[in-house]
C-alpha cells in the first residue's frame, strides 16, 4: 500500500525558514515523480513544485521560485521542501502527491496518491 | 499560465440525480486534464485522468469528457458519499494549474 506522510509544518514568522518532509513507502521511491501541492485555509488547490523520480528534473510555481527548493533522498525514501523567506501568503496545508505512472526523468503530473498534509502558518 | 474556470461554484442536487460539472481552460490543454474529489478534512483523490479515463477503483457513475478547452465531469446518479469539492487540473503546460473547484451538496 502506498503511503505518504508529511511532517515539519509549524508556525513561523515572516522571513523565516522551514523544511517539510514527506516519507514514502509502498512503492519504488526513485521511479516516481512527486510534487508538493498546497491549500490555503478554506481555499482551493495550488501546485507548488515537482521533482522527477531520479531528481534530475524540477519545476516550481512562480510564487515560490527562488524561495523554495525541492529535493529527494533516495536512501531515506523521503521528499523535502526547503522553504525560505516565508510570507503570510504561504500559509497553507502542504500535501505531497505521487505521480500515477513511472516517471524517472520527467514529471507526468497526475497525482494518484496523496499524504494527509502538514500545516504551515506564517505569522508574526 | 493556463487558467481553469469551473462552474457552477456550488451544485445542490437530490440523491439519484445527475450532476454535471464544467471546467473551461483559457487555452487548449488537449486531453491533458484530470479531475479530483476532495471530501471535507481529507486529501484529494484522483477520479479521472486524460479527460476521460477513470482512475483505479473509481465507480462507474463518474465519467469525464471533453478536449481542447471544454471539459465535463458527470456523476450519473448522485450518492450521499459524493458530497465533496471537485477540482480539475491541467498538465499540458508548466506551471500546473487547478480550477477553483465546484462544491457538490445533497439537497
Amino acid at each position: 500500500e502506498v503511503q505518504l506522510l508529511e511532517s515539519g509544518g509549524a508556525l513561523v514568522q515572516p522571513g523565516g525558514s522551514l523544511r517539510l518532509s514527506c516519507a514514502a513507502s509502498g512503492f519504488t521511491f526513485n521511479d516516481y515523480a512527486i510534487s508538493w501541492v498546497r491549500q490555503a485555509p478554506g481555499k482551493g488547490l495550488e501546485w507548488v513544485s515537482s521533482i522527477s523520480g531520479r531528481g534530475t528534473t524540477t519545476y516550481y510555481a512562480d510564487s515560490v521560485k527562488g524561495r523554495f527548493t525541492i529535493s529527494r533522498d533516495i536512501s531515506k525514501n523521503t521528499l523535502f521542501l526547503q522553504m525560505d523567506s516565508l510570507r503570510a501568503e504561504d500559509t497553507a496545508i502542504y500535501y505531497c502527491a505521487k505521480d500515477f505512472a513511472v516517471t524517472k526523468h520527467t514529471v507526468l503530473a497526475y497525482f494518484d496518491s496523496w499524504g494527509q498534509g502538514t500545516l504551515v502558518s506564517v505569522s508574526s | 499560465e493556463i487558467v481553469l474556470t469551473q462552474s457552477p461554484a456550488t451544485l445542490s442536487l437530490s440523491p439519484g440525480e445527475r450532476a454535471s460539472l464544467s471546467c473551461r481552460a483559457s487555452q487548449s490543454v488537449s486531453s491533458y486534464l484530470a479531475w479530483y474529489q476532495q471530501k471535507p478534512g481529507q486529501a484529494p483523490r484522483l477520479l479521472i485522468y486524460d479527460a476521460s479515463n477513470r482512475a483505479t477503483g473509481i465507480p462507474a457513475r463518474f465519467s469525464g469528457s471533453g478536449s481542447g478547452t471544454d471539459f465535463t465531469l458527470i456523476i450519473s446518479s448522485l450518492e450521499p458519499e459524493d458530497v465533496a469539492v471537485y477540482y480539475c487540473q491541467q498538465r499540458t503546460n508548466w506551471p500546473l494549474s487547478f480550477g477553483g473547484g465546484t462544491k457538490v451538496e445533497i439537497k
